[in-house]
């Protein structure tokens, strides 16, 4: 059973930063490319970050571009991004998936990890 | 803004057929396959529909189709428990980013 577990949420002050965890399991993690997406409260989804399998394509959002970095641990089957100058609009939670192999789409998610920015 | 657009919200009735639609350019939908994301009370999404393709456990009442730069997410009887948010999404070569729909909020009636 394909499973991705997020970790690394919680409460972080303006300007201050926070590494995220994507722990991966059941499918061979080196075959896929993945991302990270995220939702503001009540906000929709948002695309965050791409990157490939051997961590040499390597896409951010213009909104994070700059101040996240995204890596992964081919080895450890991990995901990872690193926020750094985080601000009050990074609030939300974030999503690892992975991707289909179909034109960039996704066919599973984690169940989301709340990144919270606030004084 | 977002690169693709989906109809604010839907709404159907139990058995009926239904289709969303994502409109997109020679970018994005016009070169790829789509997916549709599954989203209930703000959970965590779940794809129904990739390209053509459902992961497993996807009920076959979901289906997707594309032509030319639209892309449909269409479900044919329509049930209770489909009362969700949906989401498109897929590549866009001309901007390197995985470009997503505002999402369509479907109400079953």
């Amino acid at each position: 059973e394909v499973q991705l577990v997020e970790s690394g949420g919680g409460l972080v002050q303006p300007g201050g930063s926070l590494r995220l965890s994507c722990a991966a399991s059941g499918f061979t993690f080196t075959s896929h490319n993945m991302k990270w997406v995220r939702q503001a409260p009540g906000k929709g989804l948002e695309w965050v970050s791409h990157i490939d399998i051997r961590s040499t394509m390597i896409f951010y959002a213009d909104s994070v571009k700059g101040r996240f970095t995204v890596s992964r641990d081919n080895p450890g089957n991990s995901l990872y991004l690193h926020m750094s100058s985080l601000r009050a609009e990074d609030t939300a939670v974030y999503y690892c998936a992975r991707d289909s192999g179909l034109g960039g789409t996704l066919d599973y998610w984690g169940q989301g990890t709340l990144v919270t920015v606030s004084s | 803004q977002s690169v693709l657009t989906q109809e604010a919200s839907v709404s159907g009735t139990v058995g009926q057929k239904v289709t969303l639609t994502c409109l997109g350019n020679s970018n994005n939908i016009g070169r790829n396959p789509v997916g549709w994301y599954q989203q209930i009370s703000h959970g965590a999404p779940k794809t129904v529909v990739f390209g053509n393709s459902r992961p497993s456990g996807i009920p076959d009442r979901f289906s997707g189709s594309r032509s030319g730069t639209t892309a449909s997410l269409t479900i044919s009887g329509l049930q209770p428990e489909d009362e969700a948010d949906y989401y498109c999404s897929t590549w866009d070569y001309g901007l390197s980013v995985a470009a997503f729909g505002g999402g369509t909020k479907l109400t079953v009636l």
